[in-house]
């Protein structure tokens, strides 16, 4: 069956700006995690959705990220005012019991 | 706070040797270890999970070993192959249902 999918694969960007990334998890799957990825470095985590409860945003590193997801499915992971720091894979994940995570590909990230 | 210690940073093997990546967590209340490949330019794959209730868990050339009094766990993989070479991440539950990860393994499996 489908994966979890993102977009778009890469992005490039100038600081400043602002970007959208987007997740489509595997269907049926009512939890969704968003990381971050910097070149040669694990997984840090950012944001974590769960069904209809309030979103767990502990490890969002500034006010800048924000994320939604609408209707229990897509997420959108928003950066406001990019700064090169920003750079990294942003990946996405999706679980059916909170605890077996699926990641998709990745957005590649570059501010420049 | 929370974290997970893994080792080594880089293994390097010959093909059909075997390699062994081990794995330290510091929340007792982790009950959920699982084991993720990335390979360049890809997204994490799940190799391998195991549950706090059991010890061991096997699947084909891998396995993984968990011992939750020193709160160690470890991946094994018998007769290494150069598809094999690959960034391998352990990972704990927490609270709430988030993973906390290593840092990562580069394995590299000469042929």
């Amino acid at each position: 069956g489908a994966g979890v999918s993102q977009s778009p694969s890469n992005k490039v960007t100038e600081k400043g700006k602002d970007v959208e990334l987007r997740c489509d998890p595997i269907s049926g799957h009512t939890a969704l995690y968003w990381y971050r990825q910097s070149l040669g470095q694990g997984l840090e985590f950012l944001i974590y959705f769960q069904g209809n409860s309030a979103p767990d945003k502990s490890g969002l590193p500034s006010d800048r990220f924000s994320a939604e997801r609408t209707g229990g499915s897509v997420s959108t992971l928003t950066i406001q005012r990019t700064q090169q720091e920003d750079s990294a894979v942003y990946l996405c994940a999706s679980s059916l019991d909170s605890q077996t995570q699926y990641f998709g590909p990745g957005t590649r990230l570059l501010v420049l | 706070g929370e974290n997970v210690e893994q080792h080594p940073s880089t293994l390097s093997v010959q093909e059909g040797d075997s390699a062994v990546i081990k794995c330290t967590y510091s929340d007792s209340a982790s009950n959920y270890f699982p084991w993720y490949k990335q390979e360049l330019g890809k997204g994490p794959q799940l190799i391998i999970d195991i549950r706090s209730n059991v010890g061991e868990k096997k699947d084909q050339r891998i396995a993984v070993t968990l011992n939750k009094t020193a709160k160690h766990f470890s991946l094994h993989i018998t007769e290494t192959q150069p598809e094999d070479s690959a960034v391998y991440f352990c990972a704990a539950s927490l609270r709430g249902g988030k993973l906390i990860f290593g840092q990562g393994t580069e394995l590299s499996v000469k042929p």
